[in-house]
């Protein structure tokens, strides 16, 4: 059966950290790994990785995908309170047109 | 522009009723899909299409339907709520399968 594992579950810092997220998975037939941040409703997207395309960065954000440990890190750094948020991890096979997401890392930024 | 828009927010049913969660966008994506979400459970696919007239059920379908005969609409039908079915409801979309998906502001259920 198809799996998402993100870690850790739960994650306090002080604003100016550098925060480390981590998603595994166990999926036949990889297709594309996505990366979301969801406040108090919808989520909303940050990254997709792909074969062609294992590493993004936008600001302080950056997101690395290693197909061979069937795995990906989000980094955020200089960490600010709005940062605070659920991080989910999605990963698509090629076949079934679905998405499995870890349950989420919870991230506290305080000042 | 307003994306992917579901109708109601909230709601509180008694156990054994039924209703009709809404999702509607307006950015003529092709795929569209329905999760719940519980705490500490992530997000669970329930039903999905690719297109009108085309569902398929996702890991947690038991106890809803779906339809979808426009590209725009895709309700989601609780026929007989249980209290597990409690949960925040997200609809998502995309237009193809190389691209994110981008979700409602959700429903929360609440079945007494």
């Amino acid at each position: 059966e198809d799996k998402v594992v993100q870690s850790p579950l739960s994650l306090v810092v002080h604003e100016g950290d550098t925060v480390t997220l981590n998603c595994s998975y166990e999926v036949t037939n990889f297709r594309s790994l996505l990366w979301y941040k969801q406040e108090k409703k919808a989520p909303t997207f940050l990254f997709m990785l792909t074969s062609s395309g294992i590493e993004k960065k936008s600001g302080r954000l950056s997101s690395i995908l290693d197909k061979k440990e069937l795995s990906s890190i989000l980094n955020i750094t200089a960490t600010q309170t709005g940062d605070s948020a659920i991080y989910l991890c999605a990963v698509e096979p090629h076949t079934g047109n679905q998405f499995y997401f870890g349950t989420g890392t919870s991230l506290t930024v305080i000042p | 522009n307003a994306g992917v828009t579901q109708t109601p927010k909230f709601r509180i049913l008694k156990i054994g009723q039924s209703m009709t969660l809404q999702c509607a966008q307006d950015m003529n994506h092709n795929y569209m899909y329905w999760y719940r979400q519980d705490p500490g459970m992530g997000l669970k696919l329930i039903y999905y299409s690719v297109g009108a007239g085309i569902t398929d059920k996702g890991e947690v379908p038991n106890g809803y339907n779906v339809s979808r005969s426009t590209t725009e609409d895709f309700p989601l039908r609780l026929e007989l709520a249980a209290p597990s079915q409690t949960s925040v409801y997200f609809c998502a979309s995309r237009r193809d399968g190389n691209q994110p998906q981008h979700f409602g502001d959700g429903t929360r259920l609440s079945i007494l």
